[in-house]
């Protein structure tokens, strides 16, 4: 299986502050590599496919970016809505697999 | 709009089967046009993909499962019912986690899983 590895694993930032967080994968998934926002208690929501495609209704404040094998997602001003935990999944192959989470936190 | 939502016993005794549903609303699962998925996050941890059906009942499993799971589009015994489950057999604690079923597009099964229920959580206890 494609291993999967976010960075770091929790940050804490303040409304506002530009924030990045970091995916590699064990292998090259060229720019096969979704990100997800979760809440507790709520859906995951896909915020972005193809390493840097937005996926419909998602601010423009979240981008991605990256191929091979390291990826980011960064959102450029940290909104209130934005504390959540944040997955990236490699589509490379159909035995997809996630990371294991960034949980973004309230400074 | 396409919805999605988990059902089942919050409670299943060890070696027994763990049996969910997930009904989709908005969407047919029969027309075609999604892969449909069963994913899981045990207590504190990150998500695992676990397997998923096609309207065709073409399936494909995370082998980390070894056999255990069976994913099936239900044959409706009601009328209108548009529901796939998920089976989980000789369950143990490790198997507590919270499942949600959520829905790829066919046309590009790459960009990921955009539709999802909200969960529900299952607990593995004698």
């Amino acid at each position: 299986d494609i291993q999967m590895t976010q960075s770091p694993s929790s940050l804490s930032a303040s409304v506002g502050d530009r924030v990045t967080v970091t995916c590699r994968a064990s292998q090259s998934i060229i720019s096969y590599l979704n990100w997800y926002q979760h809440k507790p208690g709520k859906a995951p929501r896909l915020l972005i496919y193809a390493a840097s495609t937005l996926q419909s209704g998602v601010p423009s404040r979240f981008s991605g970016s990256g191929s091979g094998t390291v990826f980011t997602l960064t959102i450029s001003s940290l909104q209130p809505e934005d504390f959540a935990t944040y997955y990236c999944q490699q589509s490379y192959n159909v035995r997809w697999t996630f990371g294991q989470g960034t949980k973004v936190e309230i400074k | 709009q396409l919805q999605l939502q988990e059902s089942g016993p919050g409670l299943v005794k060890p070696s027994e089967t763990l049996s969910l549903t997930c009904t989709v609303s908005g969407g047919s699962i029969s027309s075609g046009g999604s892969y449909w998925n069963w994913i899981r996050q045990h207590p504190g941890k990150g998500l695992e993909w676990m397997g998923y059906i096609y309207y065709s009942g073409s399936t494909y499993y995370n082998p980390s499962l070894r056999g255990r799971v069976t994913i099936s589009i239900d044959t409706s015994k009601n009328q209108g019912k548009n529901q796939f489950s998920l089976k989980l057999n000789s369950v143990t604690a490790a198997d507590t986690a919270v499942y949600y079923c959520a829905r790829t597009d066919d046309s590009n099964p790459s960009r990921g899983m955009d539709v999802w229920g909200q969960g529900t959580t299952v607990t593995v206890s004698s």
